[in-house]
């Protein structure tokens, strides 16, 4: 059974860059059967998919996100992490973790970290 | 580019089958996955693959898919069943896309 903790600030300033990290347990980030990924949920509002990376280090990056996402992994810490840069308060949303099935179901997830964009 | 479409809301008496709905384009031709979110936690993975149950979900929930819409139903809806649903399809053309999702209200 995967567990995923995200870690990183919960408070982050206009135009910066927000920094999260996903620590994988229980399991092997480099196995075949996951992509490791990030979703987000602005407060009240619905689910939307940052970006994903397959333990190659191939990326998939929503598009909107594209120019200012950056997935990566490290398989001797068994960590991901996602960068995004130059922040505004629009991205200020509980970020969580994520591990995808090769099919595309999001089979586990992290609790979830909440960062706030403010200064 | 590819939406999904859910109801906002959808409210059933305990005890009763509720049915929520995912709309797109030919959806049939996409796996359709849906979740659970109960307020102050993360979602939880309750279909996947149209149809299939990961294992600890109920038999309760069953989903299907054909032609543009997906359903995901409760059946011998409970208290406990309360909570925001979403659909979410992912492919080479759409990547991830999750619909807007559900409030099922169980009355």
């Amino acid at each position: 059974q995967l567990q995923l903790q995200e870690s990183g600030p919960g408070l982050v300033k206009p135009s910066e860059t927000l920094s999260l990290t996903c620590t994988v347990s229980g399991g092997s980030i480099s196995s075949s059967s996951y992509y490791w990924g990030w979703i987000r949920q602005p407060p009240g509002k619905g689910l939307e998919w940052i970006g994903s990376i397959y333990y190659s280090g191939s990326t998939y990056y929503n598009p909107s996100l594209k120019s200012r996402v950056t997935i990566s992994v490290d398989t001797s810490k068994n960590q991901f992490s996602l960068k995004l840069s130059s922040v505004t308060a629009a991205d200020t949303a509980v970020y969580y973790c994520v591990a995808q099935a090769v099919a595309g179901s999001l089979d586990y997830w992290g609790q979830g970290t909440l960062v706030t964009v403010s200064s | 580019s590819y939406v999904l479409t859910q109801p906002p809301s959808v409210s059933v008496a305990p005890g009763q089958t509720a049915r929520i709905t995912c709309g797109g384009n030919n959806i049939g031709s996409k796996s359709v996955h849906w979740y659970q979110q109960k307020p102050g936690q993360a979602p939880v993975l309750v279909v996947y693959d149209d149809s299939d149950r990961p294992s600890g979900i109920p038999e309760r929930f069953s989903g299907s898919n054909s032609g543009n819409t997906a359903t995901l139903t409760i059946s011998r809806v409970e208290a406990g069943d309360e909570a925001d649903y979403y659909c979410q399809v992912w492919d080479s053309s759409s990547d991830h896309l999750f619909g807007g999702g559900t409030k099922l209200t169980v009355l």
